[in-house]
């Protein structure tokens, strides 16, 4: 079965200090997608980045990087340098092709940056 | 231009009545969606469509019936709604697949989200 495991329910850390986001996924599936998501005070949810299951190469964009690791099922999501506007909920989601495309979201991690 | 819009953005209504809540993308995608988010931000897929066709019933009641007259709306109607129902409901569409295939790619665009109160 697919599931999403954030272990982290909330995190709260000073401005400008870097923070993880833990995601531990499960699947049978050797091809799946993996996401986060950020979901700020204002409610709209936000695509942050996609990763295939044949991709291991960690991503930087800014500020944010992710690490995926097959060996221990993880795709984690680290913020450097944190700022206020960073404060949302994240989330981490498992789509694998073999179950149409459902897409199943971790139950998200809130993390509070503090001034 | 919004991508993905959702009306009304908030609902308030008593038990037992009947709502409906449309979606609307304009972004040429095939593949739309429902999700609940309840008060602990659990994010929960209950729909999806594509092209029209029901895909994904992720065993919601049959109180809620979705509809989609053609791929770009993604309707809900809720009949006999319950204390339980009370939720943010967010539409969404997913682009076409790529080289990897499937029906979608899985990265969703939302619309705001429609939060419904029931009283």
């Amino acid at each position: 079965a697919q599931k999403v495991t954030q272990a982290q329910t909330e995190i709260s850390v000073v401005e400008k200090e870097d923070v993880t986001l833990d995601c531990v996924y499960e699947t049978r599936d050797t091809t799946y997608y993996l996401f986060w998501y950020k979901q700020p005070p204002s409610g709209e949810l936000v695509f942050l980045i996609r990763r295939n299951s044949f991709d291991e190469q960690n991503e930087i964009s800014g500020r944010y990087s992710w690490n995926f690791q097959k060996s221990t099922s993880s795709f984690n999501f680290t913020i450097t340098a944190s700022q206020v506007v960073d404060s949302a909920v994240y989330f981490c989601a498992l789509s694998d092709e073999n179950r149409d495309d459902k897409i199943i979201f971790g139950k998200g991690t809130r993390l509070h940056i503090l001034p | 231009d919004t991508a993905v819009s959702q009306t009304p953005k908030y609902l308030v209504t008593q038990m037992g009545n009947d709502k409906s809540i449309k979606c609307e993308q304009n972004l040429g995608h095939d593949t739309m969606y429902w999700y609940k988010q309840d008060s602990k931000k659990f994010l929960k897929i209950m729909f999806s469509y594509n092209n029209k066709e029901l895909i994904i019933n992720e065993t919601v009641p049959n109180r809620f019936s979705p509809k989609s007259p053609d791929k770009a709306h993604l309707n809900l109607h809720i009949n006999s709604l319950e204390l339980g129902d009370s939720a943010v409901y967010f539409c969404a569409s997913s682009p076409p697949p790529g080289l990897a295939g499937g029906r979608a790619t899985g990265e969703l665009f939302f619309g705001e989200g429609s939060r419904l109160t029931v009283l």
